[in-house]
């Protein structure tokens, strides 16, 4: 069975300090893996995706994660916060003949000022 | 850019009462999902559809659930006679298929509270 385990529930982080949100995964078949944003009262947004190629791959608002086979992990990295990625982020993967996501707990990143 | 829209953005309704949730795929996209987040829980898959038919489902979507492509451009959600525990948020995504990884593309959500 596929999973994703997403570690922290929160983290808290003072403005302009680096972050790194945790995602660690489990399949016996090769994965895409994806991290989706939720701002309050929002839906759900793709903030980056893992599909091939280089193992780091980066969002447009200054995100970054890497894939790492021999530690299944994809873990979120920024190394600067702002007060407005204050949001809920999502890990998720898909893998196999299956088109579903499936998704960790998620981890609400707290930006205090 | 293109993006998924839901209607409605909330929808109160009584216990057994059946209800519709609509959702816009981004146009060019072939592949349609549905997905909830029950409040404080992660989200779960519920169905994916291609060519008109279901291609997979979870242990969630029994009878009580189905999907339709009424048109071409709509997807809908119906649960036949709601539940408390069908209280969630909704998700409907859409996706163009192997040219993007299948990539899914989400919409706002659609708010169900059943009382």
């Amino acid at each position: 069975a596929q999973s994703v385990t997403q570690l922290d529930s929160q983290v808290p982080v003072f403005e302009e300090a680096p972050v790194e949100l945790r995602c660690n995964y489990s399949s016996s078949v090769s994965v895409y893996l994806f991290w989706y944003v939720q701002y309050p009262n929002q839906g759900l947004q793709l903030l980056l995706k893992y599909l091939s190629g280089s193992t780091l791959v980066e969002s447009i608002n200054g995100f970054e994660a890497e894939f790492n086979k021999s530690q299944t992990s994809f873990h979120l990295r920024k190394p600067s916060v702002h007060i407005s990625d204050t949001a809920e982020y999502f890990c998720a993967l898909r893998g196999g003949a299956t088109n579903k996501l499936i998704f960790g707990t998620g981890t609400l990143l707290a930006v205090q000022p | 850019e293109p993006e998924v829209t839901q209607t409605p953005s909330h929808q109160v309704t009584q216990m057994g009462q059946e209800v519709i949730l609509r959702c816009v795929p981004i146009s060019n996209h072939l592949y349609f999902y549905w997905y909830r987040q029950i409040l404080g829980q992660k989200v779960e898959f519920l169905v994916s559809f291609y060519n008109n038919e279901i291609s997979e489902k979870s242990e969630i979507f029994d009878d009580q659930f189905s999907v339709e492509r009424p048109d071409g451009s709509n997807f809908t959600l119906k649960i036949r006679s709601t539940k408390l525990e069908d209280s969630a948020m909704y998700f409907c995504a859409s996706s163009d298929g192997h040219a993007d990884g299948e990539t899914q593309y989400f919409g706002p959500g659609t708010r169900l509270l059943v009382l």
